[in-house]
């Protein structure tokens, strides 16, 4: 499985965009990029998968250059309720269809007034 | 919408006592995971199973920790005896397998323990 890199930690202001970007050297050809949100003593929640390009839905949008070495989680006009810790996860099905989700030490997102 | 259910919430148990979590995943899901996630840190996998089959348990302390999934539905995670150092969440998930653009696992709300 690939590892993952991501920054320990980042600031923001209500109402700006906040780019997340992963790092992921080793990427296989099948795996694909989710992206994870967890809040305090709570589990994570999905937020968003993709394999190439760019993905968008309700939440965030995912951007995935050609070579898939790394990913960028996109929150637009980001609010208080958005501080949270952000993780990236790359990884594939196996042959009996099963999902490896190995978790890196994410990404805590601070969201100031 | 379906959730998956974990209990109990909180957990505090003495050092050398045995502890049980249980594990209820969204019906129908056969993947079932179980995760212990130390404060500051990110999730780290115990156990994997496919319906009642341990697709991978290479991260669990084996001497101490114990899971099971009989019918293949439920889930139990058991540690005898608990140490200090097992003070964490306790994060249950589930997914549906062989949806191969779903990389969507569900996780429940977690047991904290805490050990004394």
């Amino acid at each position: 499985l690939a590892k993952t890199t991501q920054p320990i930690s980042m600031d923001s202001y209500e109402g700006q965009e906040v780019n997340i970007t992963c790092s992921h050297n080793n990427i296989a050809t099948n795996d694909y990029i989710t992206w994870y949100q967890q809040f305090p003593s709570q589990g994570p929640r999905f937020i968003i998968q993709g394999y190439k390009t760019k993905v968008t839905n309700e939440v965030a949008s995912l951007f995935i250059p050609a070579d898939r070495k790394s990913s960028t989680l996109s929150l637009p006009r980001v609010s208080l309720s958005d501080t949270a810790v952000y993780y990236c996860l790359v990884g594939d099905l196996d042959t009996s269809g099963t999902y490896k989700y190995i978790f890196g030490t994410g990404t805590r997102l601070k969201v100031l007034a | 919408e379906a959730e998956v259910a974990q209990s109990p919430r909180y957990k505090i148990t003495e050092k050398s006592q045995a502890v049980a979590f249980w594990c209820d995943p969204i019906s129908g899901h056969a993947t079932l995971y179980w995760y212990r996630q130390i404060l500051g840190q990110g999730p780290e996998l115990l156990v994997q199973f496919q319906d009642e089959s341990v697709v991978d348990d290479s991260q669990l302390p084996k001497d101490r920790f114990s899971a099971e999934r009989l019918k293949g539905v439920d889930s139990t995670l058991k540690i005898q005896p608990a140490e200090l150092g097992d003070s964490a969440m306790y994060l249950c998930a589930s997914n549906h397998p062989g949806r191969t653009k779903n990389t969507e696992a569900f996780f429940g709300q977690g047991t904290r323990l805490t050990v004394v």
